[in-house]
């Protein structure tokens, strides 16, 4: 079994709304990660959690912030953001940092 | 900087017309290079890991090689249900979770 699960599957949110996006495997995968997709462009890296921790934050501004409360579960709080951050966000996971990531379905967020 | 460059861009097929997907790589010291399947809306579907130069693998009417420069995505007598955008990304050896992408390819297979 190769399934992440996110949701919600959408999202509409006002600028100065407060909503978080879920992201769960449990397939005993250590490395968990946060991308942003926009339209036609390949998926871009937010953050990479290893072993719960911390270890990549690609200079995402403070309006997103992830958190990871256990092995299996990652989260991504949104706040005050911006119509541009509307995009496809995906959730993936692998056994450690450099081994295969497996991609959730995504949420597809619309700021207005 | 590690850099992935794939092409075409797009690739119009006919049902049943093979052709071959290309994406070519700079990194410094190769861990991993990875074809992923993107279908419209959705998170990208894994389809092979391809560690060093000479491997090959398969799968249905797909088959992913690799060179030291560049890797092939192989579709043989593609369908209709093939058509998707082809993402191809690697993982260099000195960035452990950081995978980069390239711009993938659109393939429209008409039937």
């Amino acid at each position: 079994d190769t399934e992440v699960t996110q949701t919600p599957k959408h999202l509409v949110m006002g600028m100065t709304n407060k909503k978080s996006l879920k992201c769960e495997q449990h397939m005993g995968h250590r490395a968990m990660y946060w991308y942003k997709q926009k339209a036609k462009k390949p998926p871009e890296l937010m953050f990479v959690y290893s072993y719960e921790k911390l270890s990549i934050n690609e200079s995402v501004p403070s309006r997103f912030s992830p958190e990871c409360p256990n092995s299996s579960l990652l989260n991504l709080h949104l706040h005050a953001l911006q119509p541009e951050d509307s995009a496809l966000y995906l959730c993936a996971s692998s056994r450690g940092r450099q081994e295969t990531q497996y991609f959730g379905p995504g949420t597809r967020l619309l700021v207005l | 900087e590690d850099q992935v460059t794939q092409s075409p861009e797009a690739l119009r097929l006919q049902e049943g017309e093979s052709s071959s997907l290309n994406c070519s790589y700079t990194v410094s010291g190769l861990r991993g290079l990875f074809w992923y399947r993107q279908d419209p809306g959705k998170g990208p579907e894994f389809l092979f890991t391809l560690y060093s130069a000479g491997e090959e693998k398969e799968k249905e009417r797909l088959k992913a090689t690799l060179t030291k420069k560049e890797s092939f995505l192989h579709i043989t007598a593609p369908k209709p249900e093939d058509s998707a955008t082809y993402l191809c990304a690697v993982q260099a050896g000195t960035n452990a979770g950081k995978s980069t992408f390239g711009d993938g390819t659109t393939l429209t297979v008409k039937p």
